[in-house]
């Protein structure tokens, strides 16, 4: 079951943060962040393996809510550099052997 | 270390034509992946490995065969080519689970089917 995530786009300017959502309608073992820019590779940001965790670093962060099915991206402080697609990837208890299955993706665009 | 390689970066075909896409990594990884990327749709599992010699099918396989004959290769053929395979198509790998690991992703091939 593809994860959604929200919004599909945001426009910021720099210096202002943003959240990105994503949801599952089932239970998770984990969730990926990627950042993947234009005609580019997928790189990868941070996992979260456990309910409740949060992680980060510098200026991105994540959290994650086991018991809502859903994961969190905090981009604070937002940079040019910033800009691209956001991708969350969902690996489910007992579901999908084990690989993720990717959302859409949230387009992040930063403006000067 | 190049990472993950994938040779064509770029590839037209006609419809029915077949074509081979190879992906190389050089990190020891176990697991291996296949993704096709779609305007809007963000990436989806063709096919995937977990070892040397193994193959499973993901997502999206139909139309696709793959082999994993070294530990450091992973090869995605299209037998006969249709205009809905036009795409672009990443290769990933990772050190072990793909839930519990970090996926490493090459350049991608872009591929139009005519």
């Amino acid at each position: 079951q593809q994860p959604v995530q929200s919004p599909q786009a945001v426009i910021l300017r720099e210096g202002e943060d943003a959240v990105i959502n994503c949801s599952s309608s089932k239970a998770l073992y984990s969730v990926h962040w990627y950042r993947q820019k234009h005609g580019e590779a997928p790189v990868f940001l941070m996992i979260l393996l456990k309910g409740g965790e949060q992680k980060g670093h510098e200026k991105i962060s994540a959290s994650f809510n086991e018991k809502k099915q859903q994961s969190s991206l905090y981009l604070t402080a937002s940079q040019l550099s910033y800009s691209g697609t956001y991708f969350c990837g969902t690996a489910n208890y007992g579901g999908s052997q084990g690989n993720l299955i990717f959302g859409k993706g949230t387009k992040l665009s930063v403006k000067p | 270390n190049a990472g993950v390689t994938q040779t064509p970066k770029f590839r037209v075909l006609k419809t029915g034509q077949s074509m081979t896409l190879l992906c190389a990594q050089d990190m020891n990884h176990e697991y291996m992946y296949w993704y096709r990327q779609d305007p809007g749709m963000g990436l989806r599992l063709i096919h995937y490995s977990v070892g040397e010699g193994t193959t499973a099918k993901g997502e999206v396989p139909d139309g696709y065969n793959v082999s994993r004959l070294k530990k450091q290769n992973f090869l995605l053929g299209l037998e006969s080519a249709a205009p809905s395979q036009t795409s672009v198509y990443f290769c990933a790998s990772s050190y072990l689970r793909g839930r519990d690991n970090e996926q490493f992703f090459g350049p991608g091939t872009r591929l139009t089917v005519l």
